[in-house]
């Protein structure tokens, strides 16, 4: 089962932030919180993934609380094209991801 | 430089049928994943191959099999098929020797069992 909760869905406007929270409150102190998303019809993008410091790319940030308990993916300005299905997924792959453990995502409306 | 590449990218078989799907790593990778997603779920890990060999499995039963090739290409067999293997099937590449290396999904074989 997925050690991840996350909301079945949200809507946000385009241009404007769009802030995906995500609870994992069994999180162990080695595992860390990966972010995939899948559009329509493709397979799941890798955007980003942190331990317990913040963190940033050109796709998004990456917000983890102190307690490392939850966490929020943050969309800065979001287009039409970011709609898509976002999966947080927590865990401790060493030298291989192969085993990533999904649950049902967040699917995300980006509206004009 | 080419992606992950699935072919093909839709199948119809019926029940007790066998199926065999194809996988090309990206560039560089060595290791490849393959997972199950029916409608409205999340991927499902099924196996993971490295050198050739079955390195992970998940909780999938013996009709799914796997392999392979020297070039790092591979192959899911699935054998007796049954209406509930209905569902798209993804291969997933990356590179063993990359700590939390980010995995690379290609787009898909959406198989139908009628």
């Amino acid at each position: 089962d997925a050690k991840t909760t996350q909301p079945p869905s949200m809507d946000c406007a385009e241009g404007r932030a769009a802030n995906l929270p995500c609870n994992h409150s069994t999180i162990s102190g080695n595992e860390y919180v990966y972010w995939y998303r899948q559009i329509h019809s493709q397979g799941p993008q890798y955007i980003i993934h942190g331990l317990k410091n913040n963190e940033t790319n050109e796709m998004a940030s990456l917000i983890i609380t102190e307690d490392r308990k939850s966490s929020t993916l943050i969309l800065p300005h979001a287009t039409l094209r970011d709609t898509a299905v976002y999966y947080c997924i927590v865990g401790n792959y060493g030298g291989s991801q192969g085993n990533l453990i999904f649950g049902k995502g967040t699917k995300l409306s980006v509206k004009p | 430089d080419a992606g992950v590449t699935q072919s093909p990218t839709h199948l119809i078989k019926t029940r007790g049928q066998q199926v065999t799907l194809r996988c090309s790593p990206k560039s560089g990778h060595d290791t490849v994943s393959w997972y199950q997603q029916a409608l409205g779920q999340g991927p499902q890990f099924i196996f993971q191959y490295y050198e050739e060999e079955e390195r992970q499995r998940g909780n999938f039963p013996d009709r799914f099999s796997g392999h392979q090739f020297p070039n790092y290409s591979s192959e899911l067999n699935v054998n007796a098929l049954l209406l509930g293997d209905s569902a798209l099937y993804l291969c997933a590449s990356s590179d063993l020797g990359q700590k939390n290396e980010k995995l690379f999904f290609g787009s898909g074989t959406q198989l139908s069992v009628l």
